[in-house]
């Protein structure tokens, strides 16, 4: 089956520094990458979505200029989460969209990023 | 706009129980319905999905059935095990046309005693 990446799986960072997340897709390529965040006990929230080699779409809320996204390539997308803060610890999960006939598109997640920053 | 409403957890049941979360949804046209689950600790991993009235989507034990009438995805498992605790969700995600956005439900949380 299509397998979705995340590197690192967790990492902890001071506050004013910057993290960088990677999203690969392993085996297929991807067109369309979607960013989510997940808080405890709670849905995921989407971010942004991005295409590749083209500027993400970010949900409204969410800020652009903090959690830059970046779809370099088909099996490739980042997040960087910019000078971040205690408030930005969250759980941070991409999917990855094949494509195809759009009805029977399923998106494939990647196992998470647990951002804690202190 | 697109929703979906789920049973609140947490769901509490013995080993070999009968296992029923329900789930509901708002949407135009034909969405594709799913069910993910959450292992703690881990990302999403996709359990079963249907893309049409009257499917039903089935994976390691697990079945629902897209019910048009009702706009219901109810989860069901006859026998659950210690290893199916987790946390699942139901998701749709609209008919074709451009941009794909797949809503999610609140999540239900899973927990089978021995």
């Amino acid at each position: 089956g299509a397998v979705v990446s995340q590197h690192p799986s967790w990492v902890i960072c001071k506050s004013g520094t910057s993290v960088k997340i990677e999203c690969r897709s392993l085996d297929f390529q991807a067109t369309t990458m979607f960013w989510y965040r997940q808080f405890p006990k709670q849905s995921l929230m989407l971010m942004a979505t991005s295409n590749e080699g083209s500027k993400a779409t970010y949900e409204q809320g969410v800020e652009k200029d903090k959690f830059l996204i970046n779809h370099a390539s088909l099996t490739l997308s980042t997040l960087t989460v910019t000078s971040a803060h205690p408030e930005d610890s969250s759980f941070y999960i991409c999917s990855a969209r094949t494509s195809g006939r759009a009805w029977t598109d399923t998106q494939y997640f990647g196992p998470g990023t647990r951002l804690t920053v202190l | 706009g697109n929703s979906v409403t789920q049973m609140e957890g947490p769901v509490t049941l013995s080993e070999e129980a009968f296992l029923t979360i329900n789930c509901t949804y708002t949407a135009t046209g034909y969405p594709s319905l799913f069910w993910y689950v959450q292992y703690p600790g881990e990302g999403l991993q996709l359990l079963l999905k249907a893309t049409k009235a009257d499917d039903k989507g089935s994976n390691k034990g697990f079945e629902a059935t897209y019910r048009k009438e009702t706009t219901s995805f109810h989860l069901e498992k006859g026998s659950v095990q210690v290893s199916d605790s987790a946390v699942y969700f139901c998701a749709l995600s609209p008919p074709s046309g451009g941009y794909q956005k797949v809503t999610f439900g609140t999540g239900t949380k899973l927990q089978v005693i021995p």
